[in-house]
């Protein structure tokens, strides 16, 4: 099956600097990566998302790319602001059971510091 | 758009009873829908997938006859947690799939069960 490892656990920035995590896979079938946001006692939020037949996705701030060779998916952060602090989680879809299922990354806690 | 509410979003409830949470699509028809439970400070651990209608599909190490879901209605699915015990205290969060939208899961407020 799937299996998504997300690195760093943790990510401590300084306002107005980038930030990147990093995830890789391990089923070559997966075709849809996105990322989720997810503040203290909150529901995870899609705030991006990338599909298979493309290599780089942006949306103003945050952009995410993917290297299908190497099944490896990244999301890039630029100009952090405080409000950006959150615990982010990638996935990976499978398909299972008839299902389009998404499994997902151990998630990484970024902290943005004024 | 891509509203998904559940309820509530607390419940604390004394160990052996059960306790249902809902998951509601408020503004598009959900042709499947998942749940998953989280512990603190832990990921998103899927628990099972239902499509409305049908017996939900269940993850390995998950107790079916524990954790009970009905999808009534493309709106609608319930988890109930029967016979609760302490260690059933998590967070439990559902979420959507809109029916055109293979791959996009739209998630709720999640539920937080404590047992006591």
């Amino acid at each position: 099956g799937e299996n998504v490892e997300q690195h760093p656990s943790t990510l401590s920035v300084q306002e107005g600097d980038s930030a990147v995590i990093k995830c890789t896979y391990s089923d070559s079938a997966s075709n849809y990566f996105p990322w989720y946001k997810q503040e203290l006692g909150k529901r995870p939020q899609l705030i991006i998302d990338i599909r298979s037949n493309v290599g780089e996705k942006k949306d103003q701030r945050i952009a995410v790319t993917l290297n299908k060779t190497a099944k490896h998916f990244s999301l890039h952060i630029t100009e952090t602001q405080p409000e950006d602090s959150a615990v982010y989680f990638c996935a990976a879809s499978l398909i299972s059971g008839g299902y389009n299922k998404l499994i997902f990354g151990a998630g990484t806690r970024l902290a943005v510091h004024p | 758009g891509a509203v998904v509410s559940q309820h509530p979003s607390r419940v604390i409830c004394k160990s052996g009873t059960s306790v249902k949470i809902e998951c509601r699509s408020l503004d598009f028809q959900a042709t499947t829908m998942f749940w998953y439970r989280q512990f603190p400070k832990k990921s998103l651990m899927l628990m099972a997938t239902s499509n409305e209608g049908s017996k939900a599909t269940y993850e390995q190490g998950v107790e079916k006859d524990k954790f009970l879901i009905n999808h009534a209605s493309l709106t609608l699915s319930t988890l109930t947690v029967t016979s609760a015990h302490p260690e059933d205290s998590s967070f439990y969060i559902c979420s959507a799939n809109e029916r055109g939208r293979a791959y996009e899961q739209y998630f709720g407020p999640g539920t937080r069960l404590t047992v006591t």
